[in-house]
């Protein structure tokens, strides 16, 4: 049961733009989210979070948005870099427990 | 359907036993992981099968025995377990190795007392 979906494998986008990120999710108990960063033969690295009571959270150059009644992720990324090519995988927990991932989506930041 | 699966979803378990977790993947993928989480959320990767044969084996007490009886199973034995092994536990798989869309497990938490 993918209770967590990112429908796009794949963005590409020219350095110095926007990259958006998107991220579904069906089960309404998730109350905590998070952003994984990949790159590759690494094991996922932890990037940026938001808990259910906010609606946006920003660092940096990311900013993580939650509509809860779409139950809907995204993350921002301005201005994208090519460092910032990877694949990034969308979580969501309950209680921080029962952490469930997307299948990720591969971003390609074009110099 | 569930793509990706692990048992069991919870384990606590005293210092000192030895303990196994399973995956499974119905996704037909070749490659499959085990990802340890570490408090602060980071998932660092323990070890990659691609195809029943080891290919990635990180810095990993040995302890940790990975078992791969079938290309759709990998399972994680631990023995002499010890509190540092606490943690959340994530089997993955992907379609063949080096591609980086990959499909999660729901996670095991496992407890050492």
């Amino acid at each position: 049961d993918q209770q967590v979906k990112q429908n796009s494998p794949s963005l590409s986008v020219q350095e110095g733009r926007i990259s958006i990120l998107n991220c579904d999710y069906t089960n309404s108990m998730f109350d905590y989210f998070l952003w994984y960063k990949k790159y590759p033969a690494e094991g996922p690295t932890f990037l940026i979070s938001i808990s259910s009571i906010k609606d946006k959270n920003e660092d940096g150059r990311f900013t993580v948005f939650l509509n809860k009644s779409a139950k809907h992720l995204s993350l921002h990324i301005v201005p994208s870099q090519p460092g910032d090519s990877a694949v990034y995988f969308c979580a969501a927990s309950v209680n921080n427990n029962d952490m469930r991932f997307g299948a990720g989506t591969r971003l390609t930041v074009k110099p | 359907d569930t793509a990706v699966s692990q048992t069991p979803k919870y384990l606590v378990t005293q210092m000192g036993n030895d303990k196994s977790i399973k995956c499974e993947q119905n996704l037909g993928h070749d490659t499959m992981y085990w990802y340890k989480q570490d408090s602060k959320k980071f998932l660092k990767i323990m070890f990659s099968y691609n195809n029943k044969e080891l290919i990635i084996n990180e810095t990993v007490p040995n302890r940790f025995s990975p078992k791969s009886p079938d290309k759709a199973h990998l399972n994680l034995h631990i023995n002499s377990l010890e509190l540092g092994d606490s943690a959340v536990y994530f089997c993955a798989s992907s379609q063949e190795a080096g591609q980086e869309t990959q499909y999660f497990g729901p996670g095991t938490r496992l407890l050492v007392l």
